[in-house]
């Protein structure tokens, strides 16, 4: 059965902080891994990972994919309060993790 | 741009109820989907449609039904409502390329089934 772990579940730390979120799949048939931000209402889409190696960039976001140990991670530098969100990651045929919570303090 | 439209944002059932969540969207795309998001538990796979007259069962099915008549419609029927399906709904879309789907949610249905 497809799996995808995400970690750490919740997350807090201070506006400037970088953080690193995980995400770890097992999926029968990958073809590719997706980031979400969500905040108060529908996830939004911020990332989709295809090749391993390959470093996609968004401003203070950016995440990297390896299909050989099956991991991504996000990386989000010099955080703000408005980065807090749960982030999702999804693999395969729209299987997600269970997020992880960022809370961002002043 | 209304994207992915979803009625009602909120809906109170007793057990044991039936009722339709909608599901719209604007924006051509064959794939549709339908999730519940409950705490800790990410967003799970209700039904989904590949296109027009093709649906298939995702990770949690029981208890709901769909269908797709048109592209732009995608409804979920809840049976018989029971407390343990007192979530959030969200509706999703989106084009299908090989790489994979990059999807366009809805704004939710927040359900309480008392």
């Amino acid at each position: 059965e497809d799996k995808v772990v995400q970690s750490p579940l919740s997350l807090v730390v201070h506006e400037g902080d970088t953080v690193t979120l995980n995400c770890s799949y097992e999926v029968t048939n990958f073809r590719s891994l997706l980031w979400y931000k969500q905040e108060k209402k529908a996830p939004t889409f911020l990332f989709m990972l295809t090749s391993s190696g390959i470093e996609k960039k968004s401003g203070r976001l950016s995440s990297i994919l390896d299909k050989k140990e099956l991991f991504s991670i996000l990386n989000i530098t010099a955080t703000q309060t408005g980065d807090s969100a749960i982030y999702l990651c999804a693999v395969g045929d729209m299987r997600f993790g269970a997020g992880t919570r960022l809370t961002v303090k002043p | 741009n209304a994207g992915v439209t979803q009625t009602p944002k909120f809906q109170v059932l007793k057990t044991g109820q039936s009722m339709t969540l909608q599901c719209a969207q604007d924006m051509n795309h064959e794939y549709m989907s339908w999730y519940r998001q409950d705490p800790g538990m990410g967003l799970r796979l209700i039904h989904y449609s590949v296109g027009a007259g093709i649906t298939d069962q995702g990770e949690v099915p029981n208890g709901y039904n769909v269908s797709r008549s048109t592209t732009e419609d995608f409804p979920l029927r809840l049976l018989s409502a029971a407390p343990s399906q007192t979530s959030v709904y969200f509706c999703a879309s989106s084009a299908r390329d090989r790489l994979g789907y990059t999807q366009y949610f809805g704004p939710g249905t927040r359900l309480t089934v008392l």
